[in-house]
């Protein structure tokens, strides 16, 4: 029962670096989010993909892009990272179908900037 | 500025005792998820409330949604130390495919 899986769990970055953050899901489900969350601020969406070749800003998504590759895979990508941007990046996927749906969460990438 | 707020932000009780945290909005959502979070894991899903002024319960946890809802309450009747961790609301926009996180309770429940 693999659910959502991050990699890596953890990475340390120089500003101005670039990465990608991986995300997959083996649970068949339609839309994938990327979140971040920092100390008092819960989790703000970054991107989301409501289906398999879509995707969408949310609230914070300056400094990032995403690939949604295929349903399974939804990947996170810092072009050029920056102190602001160290936080916890949290993957989560959810089947849309039903309203009530819950989204399910990886355990999340630590990525500090320097 | 978050479109959820939620309060407290901290709260720190003693085993057996009852507390309320509280989720609000100047927005309308079309349903309000509640999620409890544990150091070093992603949120967890505790319960999903869709009708305005809907009241679910689950076992010592009383979850409310506000009848205009854009608000919410989670109620805990005699706390235990294993329902420490940080507590979340979420709100979805009318399409479901959009969420919309509070800052978090971070609850400590001393034995």
């Amino acid at each position: 029962n693999a659910g959502v899986t991050q990699t890596p769990k953890f990475q340390v970055l120089k500003t101005g670096q670039s990465m990608t953050l991986q995300c997959a899901q083996d649970m068949n489900h339609n839309s994938m989010y990327w979140y971040r969350q920092d100390p008092g601020m819960g989790l703000r969406l970054i991107y989301y993909s409501a289906s398999e070749g879509t995707t969408d800003k949310g609230e914070v998504p300056n400094g990032y892009n995403v690939s949604r590759l295929n349903k399974r895979e939804f990947s996170l990508r810092l072009e050029s990272a920056a102190p602001s941007q160290t936080s916890v990046y949290f993957c989560a996927s959810r089947d849309r179908q039903a309203f009530n749906q819950p989204q399910h969460f990886g355990d999340g990438t630590r990525l500090s900037i320097l | 500025t978050q479109l959820l707020e939620q309060s407290p932000q901290f709260l720190s009780i003693q085993e057996g005792e009852n507390l309320t945290v509280y989720c609000n909005s100047s927005s309308v959502f079309s349903s309000l998820q509640w999620y409890r979070q544990e150091p070093g894991e992603g949120p967890v899903l505790l319960v999903t409330v869709v009708t305005g002024g809907e009241v679910k319960k689950l076992k010592r946890l009383t979850f409310q949604f506000g009848d205009a809802r854009k608000d919410s309450s989670l109620h805990i009747t005699a706390a235990q130390p294993g329902d420490t961790g940080l507590y979340l609301c979420a709100g979805a926009e009318s399409n479901f495919n959009k969420f919309y996180f509070g800052s978090g309770t971070k609850l400590n429940v001393k034995p």
